[in-house]
């Protein structure tokens, strides 16, 4: 156990429709990471929140977007869904801003859009 | 750009040891993370190379040559449970870059 949190595990929806990941960082790591991983584009970056900004931008579309709240716990939200947008979503965290140190990833949200 | 390759799968026997390469073409990055991942779950931290030159962590390894634009994970006495994918990722100005990971199969 990673100590990250992620909700919900599973999600189906249709096209079209929007969804709201969550993500609660393990206790004391200020920076939340968000991920996506598709069987065919593997593994990408998203976005980097860091004691509550902005702090890096991966492959984000912008159709989706994201925060983190004062109590440090992150929300992605994914709209105007499609069937490429089907896909596993983890949050991962670590104490620093800067990604060197260890992320720890959640168990991930499986996303499948209909 | 930041193309990074590794093999798309390998086999090794339990006990052995096997290398996973992974290559890439980029302009400069931070660092190079490799981290494993079992199948459905999460992945886990491996190792972070800033430097050139090997660094061991039990019986994990990884090595970095920049000049080179090549890293290697070096797995010992590979055990059944080391049956994963493994991915290598650069870290080029704080945006974190994966490759598409190797599958490696362990055979008893």
């Amino acid at each position: 156990d990673s100590g990250v949190t992620q909700t919900p595990k599973h999600l189906i929806t249709a096209t079209g429709q929007r969804v709201t990941l969550r993500c609660s960082p393990r206790s004391g790591d200020l920076s939340v990471y968000w991920y996506q991983q598709s069987l065919d584009q593997g593994l990408q970056f998203l976005i980097q929140y860091y004691n509550g900004e902005e702090r890096a931008k991966g492959n984000i579309l912008e159709r989706f977007s994201a925060q983190q709240f004062p109590d440090l716990h992150s929300e992605l939200n994914l709209s105007s869904l499609e069937l490429g947008d089907s896909a596993l979503y983890f949050c991962a965290s670590s104490m620093e801003a800067i990604p060197t140190d260890t992320q720890y990833f959640g168990p991930g949200t499986r996303l499948t859009v209909l | 750009g930041q193309n990074i390759d590794q093999p798309t799968e390998m086999t090794a026997t339990e006990g052995a040891i096997v290398q996973i390469n992974c290559t890439y073409q980029t302009s400069g990055f931070n660092g190079l993370f490799w981290y494993q991942q079992h199948a459905g779950e999460a992945p886990t931290f491996l190792s972070y190379n800033v430097l050139d030159g090997l660094e061991e962590k039990g019986r994990f390894s990884s090595f970095l040559s920049r000049s080179k634009g090549y890293s290697y994970l070096l797995l010992k006495e590979l055990q059944m449970k080391d049956s994963a994918s493994y991915l290598c990722a650069l870290n080029r100005d704080d945006k974190i870059i994966f490759g598409k990971g190797t599958r490696l199969h362990i055979l008893p």
